[in-house]
């Protein structure tokens, strides 16, 4: 089955500097790779995600790249601010599938 | 849109209790629901796949006769932890998905603490 590795576990930034969360995974025929944000005790909030068929897609401060030859993806937050503190997962499915396999998971903190 | 509801948010019990979660999808219908167990500091594990009017796919290692799920309507399944323990001691989550190949919308979980 499809496994997911995320690094690093934690994260610790300066406020306005950029973070970057990087992800690989094992199976080939995923094709979808979403990045939830977690903040303590709530439900993880979908923030981006990307398709196969694309390698790069940016939503304001947040951008994925995906390579799928290397099949990694990674998550980019530039201008970070202190509101970006949180557990980030990076996940993977396969459209037919639908089950998503999440990363352990990183802790980003965001120094003011 | 898209917004998931999840009853309770916290639930205190003894052992040996069964407590029943449900998950809603309030404004849209979803074909598939999925349950998570999230342990403190820790990643999101699937317990299983429900499809409406199906019996639900659970993963690996879970006991479906311990964790039971019923899928009822396009806009709840219910969870039930039967003959609850400590060990069952976790965060329970609900996703929600309108369709195949659209993304998941969780709920905002379940603190399942039993004594």
């Amino acid at each position: 089955g499809e496994n997911v590795e995320q690094h690093p576990s934690t994260l610790s930034v300066q406020e306005g500097d950029s973070a970057v969360i990087k992800c690989t995974y094992s199976d080939s025929a995923s094709n979808y790779f979403p990045w939830y944000k977690q903040e303590l005790g709530k439900r993880p909030q979908l923030i981006i995600d990307i398709r196969s068929n694309v390698g790069e897609k940016k939503d304001q401060r947040i951008a994925v790249t995906l390579n799928k030859t290397a099949k990694h993806f990674s998550l980019h937050i530039t201008e970070t601010q202190p509101e970006d503190s949180a557990v980030y997962f990076c996940a993977a499915s396969q459209f037919r599938g639908n089950k998503l396999v999440f990363g352990a998971g990183t802790i980003l903190r965001v120094k003011s | 849109g898209a917004v998931v509801s999840q009853h309770p948010s916290w639930v205190i019990c003894k052992s040996g209790t069964s407590v029943k979660i449900e998950c809603r999808s309030l404004d849209f219908q979803a074909t598939t629901m999925f349950w998570y167990r999230q342990f403190p500091k820790q990643s999101l594990m699937l317990m299983a796949t429900s499809n409406e009017g199906s019996k639900a796919t659970y993963e690996q290692g879970v006991e479906k006769d311990k964790f039971l799920i019923n899928h009822a309507s396009l806009t709840l399944s219910t969870l039930t932890v039967t003959s609850a323990h400590p060990e069952d001691s976790s965060f329970y989550i609900c996703s929600a998905q309108m369709g195949a190949g659209q993304p998941q919308h969780f709920g905002d979980g379940t603190r399942l603490s039993i004594l």
